[in-house]
């Protein structure tokens, strides 16, 4: 079945740098690739997806890329704010079942 | 438009004993998914409806854990009897269910301690 990697799982960075979360997926037919934010006490929200058939897609500051050759999508954030703090988990998806990596706790400090 | 909605937000019961949590999806999704978060872990299906019927339950531990969704709205999950692993945030989420409109849309959880 399908595996996801997320690294790092854990990054601290300054308020208004940017930062980068990687993740790696198994199985070549997954076709969609979301990223959620989920907060402490909360349940996952959606920030982006993307499909296979794209490259690349970006909505203000976040923006995240897929290399379908090496298997591999990222998430970059800009201009990072104190609010962006929470953990991250990407997600690879084949037939509406997703499977989640284990999640990037990022701290952004005023 | 409303969320998914989940109840309760916590439960804590001794090992042995039994707790259901419930769902209501978001109006006019088909598809329903249970989830299990271990803390420090990403969410792992549990199972998955279409509509009232069964799509996957290949990660549900069936003889302790049952789970229905009558009507195709609603849905409980039941453990009986519960274990110290069990322990996790139970997550509901929904989808509309068609190729290509695949986006899930979490609750907020239900927090089990099981003591």
């Amino acid at each position: 079945g399908e595996n996801v990697e997320q690294h790092p799982s854990t990054l601290s960075v300054q308020e208004g740098d940017s930062a980068v979360i990687k993740c790696t997926y198994s199985d070549s037919a997954s076709n969609y690739f979301p990223w959620y934010k989920q907060e402490l006490g909360k349940g996952p929200q959606l920030i982006i997806d993307i499909r296979s058939n794209v490259g690349e897609k970006k909505d203000q500051r976040i923006a995240v890329t897929l290399n379908k050759t090496a298997k591999h999508f990222s998430l970059h954030i800009t201009e990072t704010q104190p609010e962006d703090s929470a953990v991250y988990f990407c997600a690879a998806s084949k037939a509406q079942k997703l499977v989640f990596g284990t999640g990037t706790r990022l701290l952004v400090s005023p | 438009e409303a969320g998914v909605a989940q109840s309760p937000r916590y439960k804590i019961i001794e090992k042995r004993q039994s707790v259901a949590f419930w769902c209501n999806p978001i109006s006019g999704h088909a598809t329903l998914y249970w989830y299990q978060q271990i803390l420090g872990q990403g969410p792992k299906l549990l199972i998955q409806f279409q509509n009232n019927g069964v799509v996957d339950d290949s990660q549900l531990p069936k003889d302790r854990f049952s789970a229905e969704r009558l009507k195709g709205v609603d849905s409980t999950l039941k453990i009986q009897p519960a274990k110290l692993e069990d322990s996790a945030v139970y997550l509901c989420a929904s989808s509309l269910g068609l190729a290509g409109a695949d986006t899930q849309y979490f609750g907020p959880g239900t927090r089990l301690t099981v003591l």
